[in-house]
């Protein structure tokens, strides 16, 4: 059974800092790419960032390129999102995913979540 | 970007009746990578289908995906009461990947 258990989330302050980490189990964690997806309180789904599986490609929204960064250890079946200079609208709860693996390679799909965790920006 | 509109936002309909939500994307999805997750209130996002029309392992057969290009629906043939949550789409294909807003299935 594929476990994705997220930590890390609370109350930061606008340009603080906060990493995140999301311990995966049930899979060989460095087979897959990742990544991370957040929900805004009453919000939809906002998909944040990706990385390969071996940690050496990454990707980033827009809204957080520049200020938060992801990163993997696959001795330790172990995400990351370093998240510096949040911002209030950063609030959100936060998902890490496994992403899909089909006969055509890595997707962006996410075909399972952890339950997530919250981070709140405010002063 | 790619931008998906969900209609409707809310569908409201009884058990045993047939669920039809639309997802319109704002340019062609390339190779239908389109993919739709269930919400329930309180839980993590549930992976339904992917590539527009296959669904994912241990999904129902109620639920069915079509479409192509700029336009895709999901189907739930049936509603079953554990089947009333939010829905979103999603296309993969295109950097950034983006979300439709969501089309909340109701109890009538």
């Amino acid at each position: 059974e594929v476990q994705l258990l997220e930590s890390g989330g609370g109350l930061v302050q606008p340009g603080g800092s906060l990493r995140l980490s999301c311990v995966a189990s049930g899979i060989t964690f460095s087979n897959y790419g990742m990544g991370w997806v957040r929900q805004a309180p009453g919000k939809g789904l906002e998909w944040v960032s990706v990385i390969s599986a071996t940690g050496g490609d990454a990707d980033y929204a827009e809204s957080v390129k520049g200020r938060f960064t992801i990163s993997r250890d696959n001795s330790k079946n172990t995400l990351y999102l370093q998240m510096n200079s949040p911002r209030v609208e950063d609030t959100a709860v936060y998902y890490c995913a496994k992403r899909l693996k089909t006969d055509t390679g890595m997707t962006r799909a996410f075909d399972f979540w952890g339950q997530g965790t919250m981070v709140t920006v405010s002063s | 970007e790619i931008v998906l509109t969900q209609s409707p936002g809310t569908l409201s309909l009884s058990p045993g009746e047939r669920a039809t939500l639309s997802c319109r994307a704002s340019q062609s999805v390339s190779s239908s990578y389109l993919a739709w997750y269930q919400q329930k209130p309180g839980q993590a996002p549930r992976f339904l289908i992917y590539g527009a029309s296959s669904r994912a392992t241990g999904i129902p057969d109620r639920f069915s995906g079509s479409g192509s290009g700029t336009d895709f629906t999901l189907t739930i043939g049936r509603l079953e009461p554990e089947d009333f949550a939010v829905y979103y789409c999603q296309q993969y294909g295109s950097s950034p990947v983006t979300f439709g807003q969501g089309t909340k299935v109701e109890i009538k």
